[in-house]
């Protein structure tokens, strides 16, 4: 099946610090991607959605100058967490699609980047 | 596996009418979730319910659970147009199962 990689997968950093978290299609171009957020035993969060070549949906509450995100390849999306501060600590997932989030397309998740600010 | 498989594959119904469907689970859980996913939108989180409770609401959705059958069911009561989409399910291992895909007709 295919395969959705992301980098690092774990993080440790210092507050005011920026990171960034790569989700990579390995083996299909993703027209799509999703990027969700899990605090810890709560569900995932929808932050974005980015297709590749264009500027990123942001939900809702998500504050898209502190979540950057950029789709510029078929295969690679970033999500850069700018001054970064304890409360953004969480699971950050992807997800990736070819089908351009149409409806039955299948998405494939990524492991996910567990990211701690101190 | 912890895989959640929903059932049907499909479903088509009238606008105003309900919509059920059902998930199916093989190990033990902790919670159970179901998300909704728009076209060209991702997964949105609807409900989740945990594995001492039996049965949920949250709006026009009811989901309930079996842990002796290892099953759940989310019922879409009074189904609007705006409800047309696929829904998954996920045990806490966020294992997704292919998902149902519902069209409400007007």
């Amino acid at each position: 099946g295919a395969v959705v990689s992301q980098h690092p997968s774990w993080v440790i950093c210092k507050s005011g610090t920026s990171v960034k978290i790569e989700c990579r299609s390995l083996d299909f171009q993703a027209t799509t991607m999703f990027w969700y957020r899990q605090f810890p035993k709560q569900s995932l969060m929808l932050m974005a959605t980015s297709n590749e070549g264009s500027k990123a949906t942001y939900e809702q509450g998500v504050e898209k100058d502190k979540f950057l995100i950029n789709h510029a390849s078929l295969t690679l999306s970033t999500l850069t967490v700018t001054s970064a501060h304890p409360e953004d600590s969480s699971f950050y997932i992807c997800s990736a699609t070819g089908g351009a989030g149409l409806a039955g397309a299948p998405q494939f998740f990524g492991p996910g980047t567990r990211l701690t600010v101190l | 596996s912890q895989q959640g498989e929903e059932d049907p594959q499909a479903l088509s119904i009238q606008e105003g009418e309900n919509a059920t469907m059902n998930c199916s689970y093989k190990t033990s859980i902790n919670n159970l979730q179901w998300y909704r996913q728009n076209s060209g939108r991702g997964l949105v989180h609807l409900i989740l319910i945990r594995s001492n409770e039996r049965e949920k609401h949250s709006g026009r959705l009811r989901v309930t659970l079996d842990t002796s059958k290892k099953s759940s069911s989310l019922l879409i009561t009074a189904s609007r147009a705006a409800d047309t989409a696929s829904y998954f399910c996920a045990t806490d291992e966020l294992s997704f199962g292919a998902g149902t895909t519902v069209t409400v007709r007007a």
